[in-house]
C-alpha cells in the first residue's frame, strides 16, 4: 500500500507569506494527524481529525494556522501569515483506529 | 501533559551493542514507542511496549520498561551502520490519539 504523502518536501518562504502544506493518507485511514518538530526539539502534536472532523486542535500554535480535512481524504496545513518561529519539520500521520501510527516523510518549512 | 525526555546524542562502534535511554512522567496505562528516523526520511516505527510489560525482543531489537522509575531503554545488538539516525521515544496515555514525543537520541555508528 501507499504510505503517507507530505507536499512539498521543502519550501523556503519570506516572512509573512503564505505556505499550505498537503498530506494525503493512507486509503482508508480516518485517523490524520499534524506534528512539528521545531529547531531539533521534541515532536510535538498540532492537531488530530477523525474523517472530517477535527477531534483535537489543542496544539495548534495560534489563529495563523489553519488545518481542513474537506471529504476526509487528505488534509491541508495553511500558515498565514508566517513568522521565522514556524520553521521546523511538519508531520503528517494516519491510522485506521488508535492502532501505531504511520508518518509521512514530512514537510522542511523555512521562513527567512 | 506528559513530559518524555532522551538523552541527544550516542555515539557506537559498529558491531557493539547501543542502548538508548528514555524516561516518561505519566503513570497511568499507555503505550511507549521507539521511531527511527533516518536522514530525509519520515519517522518509521521500530517497536512498541504496552505499560504492563516489562520486556519485548525483535530480532536484534530488546525493549525494557521498568515501570517504577518511569524508564525505558531501546538496546540494538550488533549495531551496523545503517541504524546512525534519530530514534525517537513518544508515549500515549491509554485511550488518547496523542503521542507525546522525546527531543530525539541522534544514534552515530562508527567504524
Amino acid at each position: 500500500e501507499a504510505g503517507v504523502t507530505q507536499f512539498p518536501s521543502h519550501s523556503v518562504i519570506e516572512k509573512g507569506q503564505t505556505v499550505t502544506l498537503r498530506c494525503d493518507p493512507i486509503s482508508g485511514h480516518d485517523n490524520l494527524y499534524w506534528y512539528r518538530r521545531v529547531m531539533g526539539k521534541e515532536i510535538k502534536f498540532l492537531l488530530h481529525f477523525v474523517k472530517e472532523s477535527k477531534q483535537d486542535e489543542s496544539g495548534m500554535p495560534n489563529n495563523r494556522f489553519l488545518a481542513e480535512r474537506t471529504g476526509g481524504t487528505y488534509s491541508t496545513l495553511k500558515v498565514q501569515p508566517a513568522e521565522l518561529e514556524d520553521s521546523g519539520v511538519y508531520f503528517c500521520a494516519s491510522s485506521p483506529d488508535n492502532s501505531p501510527l504511520h508518518f509521512g516523510n514530512g514537510t522542511r518549512l523555512t521562513v527567512t | 501533559g506528559e513530559d518524555v525526555e532522551q538523552s541527544l546524542f550516542l555515539s557506537v562502534r559498529e558491531g557493539d551493542s547501543s542502548v538508548i535511554n528514555c524516561t516518561y512522567t505519566d503513570s497511568s496505562s499507555t503505550y511507549l514507542y521507539w521511531y527511527k528516523q533516518e536522514p530525509g526520511a519520515g519517522l518509521q516505527l521500530l517497536t512498541y511496549i504496552f505499560s504492563n510489560m516489562d520486556m519485548k525482543q525483535d530480532q536484534r531489537l530488546t525493549v525494557l520498561l521498568n515501570k517504577k522509575d518511569k524508564h525505558l531503554s531501546l538496546r540494538i545488538a550488533d549495531t551496523q551502520t545503517g541504524d546512525s539516525a534519530i530514534y525517537f521515544c513518544a508515549e500515549r496515555i491509554y485511550g488518547d490519539y496523542k503521542l507525546s514525543f522525546g527531543a530525539g537520541t541522534t544514534v552515530t555508528v562508527r567504524a
